[in-house]
């Protein structure tokens, strides 16, 4: 299966400021995914970046919060800007991975983010 | 440190014994079902899958039944170990014509194995 390479694994930032994380996968992929997942919560879709088209967010995550890249088929960054305490969570990229089965998905090992 | 599973509902089991983790899910047309295991500080690994058109499936240690008549899934885990301690989520794959689909993520359950 697909091995996911992601940093930061974890990070502490002030308010106000702006975090970028990457996702480094080792075979190409057509879609990558970036969920956050809140303290104590379940994982959330924040959007579907596909290579050379802008990404899809979902309800309640729009571009100018959480910009992302997808320069190829290997590797994608989603930005966190002009955090707040309220941005505080695991970050994480997913793709899809046939080689688990008909639509497995593989994860990366997160981001843990906290804003002070 | 963070603290997935805070508020999430928690399974306690003695080692040896099976364990049943339930999840219900919410849309009636999906047609596919993945469970997975996050253990504290990695991303959520791949389990087992079914698709809709079963209603059981079996891998090793582990069997993932599928009632669509009530949209209920459930993971069992035979002869439980302390390392299959961790928070179990289902997910459920919404395809849409003309797109690949995203998972949506069950709220989880927090398997806690006591030696």
């Amino acid at each position: 299966s697909a091995v996911i390479s992601q940093k930061p694994s974890r990070d502490i930032c002030q308010r106000g400021t702006s975090l970028t994380i990457q996702c480094q996968v080792d075979s190409q992929v057509t879609m990558m995914f970036w969920y956050r997942q809140q303290p104590g919560q379940s994982l959330t879709l924040i959007a579907t970046a596909n290579q050379g088209s802008e990404a899809t967010y979902e309800s309640g995550f729009v571009i100018d919060k959480f910009p992302i890249s997808r320069p190829n088929l290997t590797f994608s960054t989603l930005t966190v800007s002009n955090m707040s305490p309220e941005d505080s969570s695991i970050y994480l990229c997913s793709v899809e991975d046939y080689g688990q089965g008909n639509y497995g998905y593989t994860f990366g090992s997160g981001t843990r983010l906290t804003v002070v | 440190g963070e603290s997935v599973g805070l508020h999430l509902p928690t399974l306690s089991v003695q080692e040896g014994d099976n364990s049943i983790i339930n999840c219900a899910y919410s849309n009636s047309a999906s047609d596919y079902f993945i469970w997975y295991k996050q253990e504290s500080g990695k991303g959520p690994q791949f389990i087992i899958d079914i698709r809709s058109n079963m209603d059981k499936r079996q891998g090793q240690r582990v069997t993932v039944l599928l009632n669509k008549t009530v949209k209920h899934l459930s993971l069992q885990i035979a002869a439980t170990q302390p390392g299959d301690s961790a928070v179990y989520f289902c997910a459920e794959n919404q395809a849409v014509v003309g797109s690949q689909g995203n998972l949506i993520f069950g709220k989880g359950t927090k398997l806690s194995v006591k030696p």
